[in-house]
C-alpha cells in the first residue's frame, strides 16, 4: 500500500528565512512524487515532480525538492520565503499501477510572517 | 495555457434539488478528474475519465453522476444530496490518459464551493 506522511501540521517561518516542508513516503516500486500548493479559496497548483534522474528537482516560484531514496523523503524547500508563500502544501505519490490516483499527504499549512 | 475552469464558483442547493457542476479545459488533456475536498483536508478522488470514458469510480454514491460530453468538458450531476456532501469540488486534468505508468501532473481548477441545506 502507498502512503504519504507530512509530519508537520503547520510550519512558521519569518520572511527571508529558508522554508522546508517535510514529506516522507511509503510505496512499492519506484515512487513518483509531486508537490502541490493551495492558496485560500483556490484549487491546487502544481509545483514540481520527481519521476527519475537528478535527486534535486526545481519547480515553480523558486521552490525545489530533494528526493532521498534511503530516507524515503521528498522535502520541499525554498531558500528565502515570502509572505505570499503562505498557503497549504500537499505532497502526493502516484503509484505506477494506478489509474490517475494521487495519494495525498494530510497537508502542511505554511505561515510566513513579515 | 494551463487553465481549468469551473462553474459555478459557489452553489447552494436543497436536498431535493438537481444541479450540475461544469468543468472545462482547452489544453488537449486526455484525462479529467473530479475530487471532493473538505476544509484543510487533502482532496479525495471521486471519478477519473480517460479518453472520455469513465475509468475510475471510487465507490461514490449514485447521487453524484459524472458525464464527459467531449474531450474538453466534464460535468458532475447532483441529485438528492445530503448536508455532509457540502465541500469544495475540484476538477483536474492531465495530459496523459491517466492510466497506469502515466506520469503527467494534474492541473486543477479553482473549484465549486457547494453547500447543501
Amino acid at each position: 500500500a502507498q502512503s504519504v506522511a507530512q509530519p508537520e501540521d503547520q510550519v512558521n517561518v519569518a520572511e527571508g528565512n529558508p522554508l522546508t516542508v517535510k514529506c516522507t513516503y511509503s510505496v512499492s516500486g519506484n515512487p513518483y512524487l509531486f508537490w502541490y500548493v493551495q492558496y485560500p479559496n483556490r484549487g491546487l497548483q502544481f509545483l514540481l515532480k520527481y519521476i527519475t534522474g537528478d535527486n534535486l528537482v526545481k519547480g515553480s516560484y523558486g521552490f525545489e525538492a530533494e528526493f532521498n531514496k534511503s530516507q524515503t523523503s521528498f522535502h520541499l524547500k525554498k531558500p528565502s520565503a515570502l509572505v505570499s508563500d503562505s498557503a497549504l502544501y500537499f505532497c502526493a505519490v502516484r503509484p505506477t499501477d494506478s489509474w490517475g490516483k494521487l495519494q495525498f499527504g494530510a497537508g502542511t499549512q505554511v505561515v510566513v510572517t513579515p | 495555457d494551463t487553465e481549468v475552469t469551473q462553474t459555478p464558483k459557489h452553489l447552494v442547493m436543497g436536498m431535493t434539488n438537481k444541479k450540475s457542476l461544469k468543468c472545462e479545459q482547452h489544453m488537449g488533456h486526455r484525462a479529467m478528474y473530479w475530487y471532493k475536498q473538505k476544509a484543510k483536508k487533502p482532496p479525495e478522488l471521486m471519478f477519473v475519465y480517460s479518453y472520455e470514458k469513465l475509468s475510475i469510480n471510487e465507490s461514490v454514491p449514485s447521487r453524484f453522476s459524472p458525464e464527459c460530453p467531449n474531450s474538453s468538458l466534464l460535468n458532475l450531476h447532483l441529485h438528492a444530496l445530503q448536508p455532509e456532501d457540502s465541500a469544495l469540488y475540484l476538477c483536474a486534468s492531465s495530459q496523459d490518459g491517466g492510466g497506469p505508468s502515466r506520469l503527467g501532473e494534474q492541473y486543477f481548477g479553482p473549484g465549486t464551493r457547494l453547500t447543501v441545506t
